[in-house]
């Protein structure tokens, strides 16, 4: 089965603070895609990676960048975090080819 | 932009029956439709997948579409109480991108 992971389970930082949200994927999956997940408002597309190096905005980009320098590896920052990117946040993978992604099991991260 | 609406219920089922969960979508031209389950505290897992206009079945799943009425559906029938989760729909874009419905929340009870 492919495995998505993310590196932390729960963070809390502080105000102002850059964060690094870490996601890796072991079955050399192409498209790699940051969500966040917030009550009320589901599921929202933040930034998304084609191929290494390839960046795309996603619906709510602001006030967050990605890395992609590897193919397994894909990382949402957090320029200056504020209080309102408390969330969960979901990583997820697929091949270029195949259906459905496959999500990580979440970071949920609290800004205080 | 793409927009993917879902009743956000919850829907209350007893155990046995079958559940109907709907979805509509604003894209006429979207082509690929996905149904995730995801528990609380849990990341979405992928339950079914549609395309093609008419039925799909998997199991106690099937999958619905409708194009010309822009309406998915996924029934489960003999429902369990291991059933009750959130479903999310979601729509194929760009890139590989999906758009996601907000979900609705299934309760079966025994």
């Amino acid at each position: 089965d492919v495995k998505v992971t993310q590196s932390s389970r729960y963070l809390v930082k502080r105000t102002g603070e850059k964060v690094f949200l870490e996601c890796v994927q072991d079955m050399d999956h192409e498209n790699m895609f940051w969500y966040r997940q917030d009550p009320g408002l589901g599921l929202r597309l933040i930034y998304f990676s084609y191929d290494v190096k390839m960046k795309e905005k996603g619906d709510i980009p602001e006030g967050y960048s990605v890395s992609r320098e590897k193919k397994e590896r894909f990382s949402l920052i957090l320029e200056s975090a504020s209080t309102n990117q408390t969330s969960m946040y979901l990583c997820a993978s697929k091949t270029g080819t195949g259906f459905g992604y496959t999500f990580g099991s979440g970071t949920r991260l609290t800004v205080v | 932009q793409k927009e993917v609406e879902q009743n956000s219920g919850p829907l209350s089922v007893p155990e046995g029956a079958i559940a109907s969960l709907n979805c509509t979508y604003s894209d006429r031209g979207s082509q690929s439709f996905f149904w995730y389950r995801q528990y609380s505290g849990k990341s979405p897992e992928l339950i079914m997948f549609i395309y093609s206009n008419g039925d799909k079945e998997d199991g106690r799943f099937t999958a619905q579409l409708n194009k010309a009425s822009q309406y998915v559906s996924l029934l489960i029938r003999d429902s369990q109480p291991s059933d009750s989760a959130t479903y999310l729909c979601a729509v194929i874009g760009g890139y590989s991108t999906l758009t996601f419905g907000k979900g609705t929340m299934l309760l079966v009870s025994p």
